[in-house]
């Protein structure tokens, strides 16, 4: 079945850094997505990118659509410690079912 | 708005229970899934459901069954609960079609098989 890498697994960071992960598949995609998991919550949509190539803000949030439509990358710039948490790509294609979710990166802000 | 609701939040079951996780959504969402997240796995489907009256199986369906009980509710059913199955599981909504992907959650049901 369809499988999304995402990268890195598990990050460390002092507050105030910029952040970077980013998710590939072997698959083309129409659709990428960027969640956030707080600790005992549900994900929460952060950013949607709908066409290959397209750059999109969110607060300090930036992801990008990869032009061949197999990745996608998130950053965070100047990250704060309610930063904390799972981020999630997700993808879609037009004849999937659903959507398939990567493994995530667990980020841990210190401040 | 109290958007996707989840009931159990937390559950402890016996190997060979059953037990039904209920989900309702007041957004007036046509689709509906069930995810189970288990740790360094992300998040994969169950089964979910595209419309009132439709329901198809995702990528881990086996030991599951749901029912779209009508365009709000959503239902998870473990017939004879595994160790397995231990893990937490997330009801999600969305209005469009299953692959626009703006899918929102539930807070999750933590589930326990002893």
């Amino acid at each position: 079945g369809q499988q999304l890498n995402q990268s890195p697994q598990s990050m460390f960071i002092q507050e105030g850094e910029d952040v970077s992960m980013n998710c590939t598949s072997s698959s083309i995609f129409n659709t990428w997505l960027w969640y956030k998991q707080d600790p005992g919550e549900g994900p929460v949509l952060l950013i949607a990118l709908y066409k290959a190539g397209e750059l999109t803000s969110n607060g300090r949030l930036t992801a990008q659509f990869g032009i061949t439509r197999k990745d996608s990358f998130l950053n965070i710039s100047a990250s704060i410690p309610s930063d904390v948490g799972i981020y999630f790509c997700a993808g879609a294609n037009q004849a999937g079912t659903a959507l398939i979710f990567g493994k995530g990166t667990t980020l841990s802000v210190s401040s | 708005n109290a958007g996707v609701t989840q009931t159990p939040k937390f559950q402890v079951l016996k190997t060979g229970q059953s037990m039904t996780l209920q989900c309702a959504q007041d957004m007036n969402h046509n689709s509906m899934y069930w995810y189970r997240q288990d740790p360094g796995m992300g998040l994969r489907l169950i089964y979910y459901s595209a419309s009132e009256g439709t329901t198809d199986k995702g990528e881990v369906p086996n030991g599951y069954n749901v029912s779209r009980l009508n365009k709000r509710e959503f239902s998870l059913r473990l017939e004879s609960a595994a160790p397995s199955q231990t893990s937490v599981y997330f009801c999600a909504s969305s209005y469009g079609g299953s692959n626009t992907g703006e899918l929102f959650f539930g807070e999750g049901s933590r589930l326990t098989v002893l």
